[in-house]
């Protein structure tokens, strides 16, 4: 199974800098089946971007998404207060799905 | 409005069996594909299982073919996960999760999720 690593394991920053995580796949994402995942704390996961670029319905145009093969980016241009969370890529293209171990992204 | 929700969780000796249930509401069931997806504290968000819409197909992980079952009830628009020969590795929070239909097969929406203890 592809195994995701993500990267850092937590990220601290203030509201209004720009945050940049990364996922990285040990074998290449079959069709660019790509996903990253907001979760806040005791919250369930909500669908972010899909397709490594496509922001679901709803997702403000801050949040960005990047790359292809192995190498791929959540960006978040400026931080906004409720963007403080932890972050889950997810591979759908080769089964079974599999997700990275998430980034914490915490206030400085 | 779209919603998933989990039921059914709770404490459970090792070597126990618990039955998960998800009814969904606000889009029309039959349509798409379910999946089941666990989180712990330790190995974070893991894919346990799947059906197609019809239920005429299913799908597990590894760790838990041959002793989970998931099925569907579409005039109930409920979700179903049989669980049983639980062992503490089974303990986490138990997602439903909504699939697309499109060619791009991502989760589009998770319920809110039921914590299984599994634990003597």
């Amino acid at each position: 199974e592809i195994v995701l690593t993500q990267s850092p394991g937590t990220l601290s920053l203030s509201p209004g800098e720009r945050a940049t995580l990364s996922c990285r796949a040990s074998q290449t994402v079959s069709s660019n089946y790509l996903a990253w995942y907001q979760q806040r704390p005791g919250q369930a996961p909500r669908l972010l971007i899909y397709g490594v670029s496509s922001r679901a319905t709803g997702i403000p145009d801050r949040f960005s998404g990047s790359g292809s093969g192995t190498d791929f980016i959540l960006t978040i241009s400026r931080l906004e207060p409720e963007d403080f969370a932890v972050y889950h890529c997810q591979q759908y293209g080769s089964p079974p799905n599999t997700f990275g171990q998430g980034t914490k992204l915490e206030i400085k | 409005e779209l919603q998933l929700v989990e039921s059914g969780g709770g404490l459970v000796q090792p070597g126990g069996s618990l039955r998960l249930s998800c009814s969904a509401s606000g889009f029309t069931f039959s349509t798409y594909p379910m999946h089941w997806v666990r989180q712990t504290p330790g190995k974070g968000l893991q894919y346990v299982s799947a059906i197609t819409n019809s239920g005429d197909k299913t799908y597990y992980a590894d760790s838990v073919k041959g002793r989970f079952t998931i099925s569907r009830d579409n005039s109930k628009n409920t979700l179903y996960l049989q669980m049983s020969s639980l062992t503490t590795e089974d303990t986490a929070v138990y997602y439903c999760v909504k699939r697309t239909v499109t060619t791009n097969p991502y989760y589009d929406f998770w319920g809110q999720g039921t914590l299984v203890t599994v634990s003597s």
